[in-house]
């Protein structure tokens, strides 16, 4: 079975700094999805950045780009001039190519300090 | 704007009452529907796969008896708890497929509702 693991339940980064959260996956599958979603206070799950296992470069959206290792099935995620609306839960997620459901890791708390 | 849209927000009610969550998708139709469930700082537990015209997949260990899901129509779901009692009384979220054409299922677009408290007294 697969399984997303997150192992910092919570992380914090002073404003305007960088800061890398970390995931790791296990999986027998060769072609897969991982995404990393952001759950701020409002609770509204929103889609930071997706990544194709079938794509060796790493995605990049704005200040977030990620770390994608497919042989060490690792998925970091890093944010750069980190801003106080990045303050948030932050789970990493991973869906098959064939289907089914996203399966989550248990999150990780990012505070951001001014 | 928002693409899913989940009601109530909020929800208060005495144990023993029925609660009924609807999850639409405002822009799409919706084969496939997912209800989520969520502790405070835990992660979501998927609950069951909800597929229009047909029985939802229940994920192990959830009581089909107690979430009952109805996917009557390609852009509704809901989601009733039945005789709820105060350990029911969690997060619970939908979320919807978008099914673009050009795009196998796990590259579609999932669109989250905004989620809704249920507190059961």
């Amino acid at each position: 079975a697969q399984t997303v693991t997150q192992s910092q339940p919570e992380m914090s980064v002073q404003e305007a700094e960088t800061v890398t959260l970390s995931c790791t996956y296990d999986t027998s599958e060769s072609d897969y999805y991982l995404f990393w979603y952001k759950q701020p206070p409002s609770r509204q799950m929103i889609l930071v950045i997706r990544q194709e296992a079938y794509k060796q470069q790493n995605a990049t959206e704005n200040r977030f780009s990620v770390n994608f290792q497919k042989a060490a099935k690792s998925f970091s995620l890093k944010i750069s001039d980190s801003q106080l609306g990045d303050a948030a839960m932050y789970f990493c997620a991973y869906i098959r190519n064939q289907g089914g459901k996203l399966i989550f890791g248990q999150g990780t708390e990012l505070s951001v300090k001014p | 704007g928002a693409v899913v849209s989940q009601h109530p927000s909020r929800v208060i009610c005495k144990s023993g009452t029925s609660v009924k969550i609807e999850c639409r998708s405002l822009d799409f139709q919706a084969t496939t529907m997912f209800w989520y469930r969520q502790f405070p700082k835990q992660s979501l537990m998927l609950m069951a796969t909800s597929n229009e015209g047909s029985k939802a997949t229940y994920e192990q260990g959830v009581e089909k008896d107690k979430f009952l899901i109805n996917h009557a129509s390609l852009t509704l779901s809901t989601l009733t708890v039945t005789s709820a009692h105060p350990e029911d009384s969690s997060f619970y979220i939908c979320s919807a497929r978008d099914p673009v054409r050009g795009k196998k299922p796990p590259d579609q677009p999932q669109h989250f509702g905004d989620g809704t408290r249920l507190s059961i007294l």
